[in-house]
């Protein structure tokens, strides 16, 4: 069974730009979170989808956003980049029902803001 | 939002029992406590969870006390491969999906 995939590993991009990031979950996953770690604050709740709607959402400015497709796919866009935003970025994909909810990390992309 | 709490690094012999603790005196009653460990900035591996009762699986064990305010990882044999940062995670509050990723525990398995 294939796991978590991510799409790009590494991006380099520039302040103000934007950019998008690709996460492929686990077969009969439905549920896709989103997490950003970094040196300073550790890994951090972005949000999480379920069936195409987004259920939660944790403390980040709406520069980020994110989407989920029919299939489960999911997106995550950065727009108007700072500096700050460079982190590895980290999907988990789960069945996303119940009480037990086993979470799998994806190997994450690494987001350089230059 | 529910809160978890553990020791900042360790140190533990290579052959030797690694014992990783961590608290989570906030979390309600029908909510599991998750262990992964991140190998250097790799994903998050899932290594077990538990709710009351102690659990075991190839990887690890996993002791509750009975109040379930904290929880013990057990490496039994620890090994230089299990070198890595250990989370325990909640769920922020009861019934949503956003969970909690503590600072963690720098684990060194020493030769």
């Amino acid at each position: 069974k294939a796991g978590v995939t991510q799409t790009p590993r590494y991006l380099i991009k520039t302040r103000g730009q934007q950019v998008t990031l690709s996460c492929s979950p686990i077969s009969g996953h439905r549920s896709v979170s989103w997490y950003q770690q970094t040196p300073g604050q550790g890994l951090q709740f972005l949000f999480e989808y379920f069936s195409e709607t987004q259920r939660n959402k944790g403390n980040f400015p709406g520069r980020f956003s994110g989407r989920q497709f029919s299939n489960s796919r999911s997106e995550m866009n950065v727009s108007t980049l700072e500096l700050g935003d460079s982190a590895l970025y980290l999907c988990a994909s789960s069945l996303g029902g119940g009480t037990q909810n086993i979470q799998y990390f994806g190997a994450g992309t690494r987001l350089s803001v230059l | 939002d529910a809160k978890t709490t553990q020791p900042t690094s360790m140190d533990c012999a290579e052959g030797r029992a690694a014992n990783l603790p961590c608290n989570h005196s906030t979390i309600s009653g029908n909510e599991y406590v998750y262990w992964y460990r991140q190998i250097h900035s790799q994903g998050p591996q899932y290594i077990i969870h538990g709710l009351k009762n102690n659990e075991t699986n190839e990887m690890a064990s996993l002791i509750i006390t009975e109040d379930r305010k904290s929880s013990t990882l057990i490496l039994p044999h620890a090994t230089l491969r299990d070198t890595a940062v250990y989370y325990c995670i909640v769920r922020a509050s009861p019934g949503t999906y956003k969970y909690i990723f503590g600072t963690g525990t720098r684990l060194k398995v020493l030769a």
